[in-house]
């Protein structure tokens, strides 16, 4: 099965609180792509980040950083000193490559997260 | 550079009838899929236009047809339609893998 899970449906915090979203993928493939998009309420999908599968190294940008670790097939993403501005759904998404698949995007059903003042 | 644009951005529409929804891609990219969000839920493939031509399709009725012109934009037509189908509609485009999605179209079923 290609499938990806987000087992959070709503986190909370309190800004400035640290907070990791969780992800775990399924695939039989051995190349794949990874990515988390942001959804906020206008509802426009906003690209954060890809990892294709034979790059394990964590990456920070900003006050974002992601962790992949294929051993437990997650690709973990924590947000450090959370903004209100943070507030929207995040979806982790994955595309197996392989000539059935041409570039179809899998979703996890997403994490709501709430940044509160 | 503009990013992917769609139109329209608002929809209401009778079960039963018949809408056509517009994706313009990011300037280079050759690539255009499309998806389907319902309330609540992740976006689900739609099908993905290349050079075209549909190159693959998720699983949806044949009712849910599509179009890529030489300019590479697209279109999404949905006949006999459902309330079912009451949904946000986004329009990604890509040049290799990685997806950049525009701001989606709201179809209303009533």
């Amino acid at each position: 099965a290609q499938k990806v899970t987000q087992a959070q449906t709503e986190i909370s915090v309190v800004e400035k609180e640290d907070v990791t979203l969780d992800c775990v993928y399924e695939t039989r493939d051995t190349t794949y792509y990874l990515f988390w998009y942001k959804q906020p309420p206008s509802g426009e999908l906003v690209f954060l980040i890809r990892r294709n599968s034979f790059d394990e190294q964590n990456e920070i940008s900003g006050r974002y950083s992601w962790n992949f670790q294929k051993s437990t097939s997650s690709f973990n993403f924590t947000i450090t000193a959370s903004q209100v501005v943070d507030s929207a759904v995040y979806f982790c998404a994955l595309i197996p490559l392989s000539s059935s698949n041409t570039g179809k995007l899998i979703f996890g059903q997403g994490t709501t997260l709430q940044v509160k003042p | 550079d503009a990013g992917v644009t769609q139109s329209p951005t608002h929809l209401i529409k009778t079960r039963g009838q018949q809408v056509t929804l517009r994706c313009s891609p990011k300037s280079g990219h050759d690539t255009v899929s499309w998806y389907q969000q319902a309330l609540g839920q992740g976006p689900q493939f739609i099908f993905q236009y290349y050079e075209e031509e549909e190159r693959q399709r998720g699983n949806f009725p044949d009712r849910f047809s599509g179009h890529q012109f030489p300019n590479y934009s697209s279109e999404l037509n949905v006949n006999a339609l459902l309330l079912g189908d009451s949904a946000l509609y986004l329009c990604a485009s890509s040049l290799m893998a990685g997806q950049y999605f525009g701001p989606g179209t709201r179809l209303t079923v009533t």
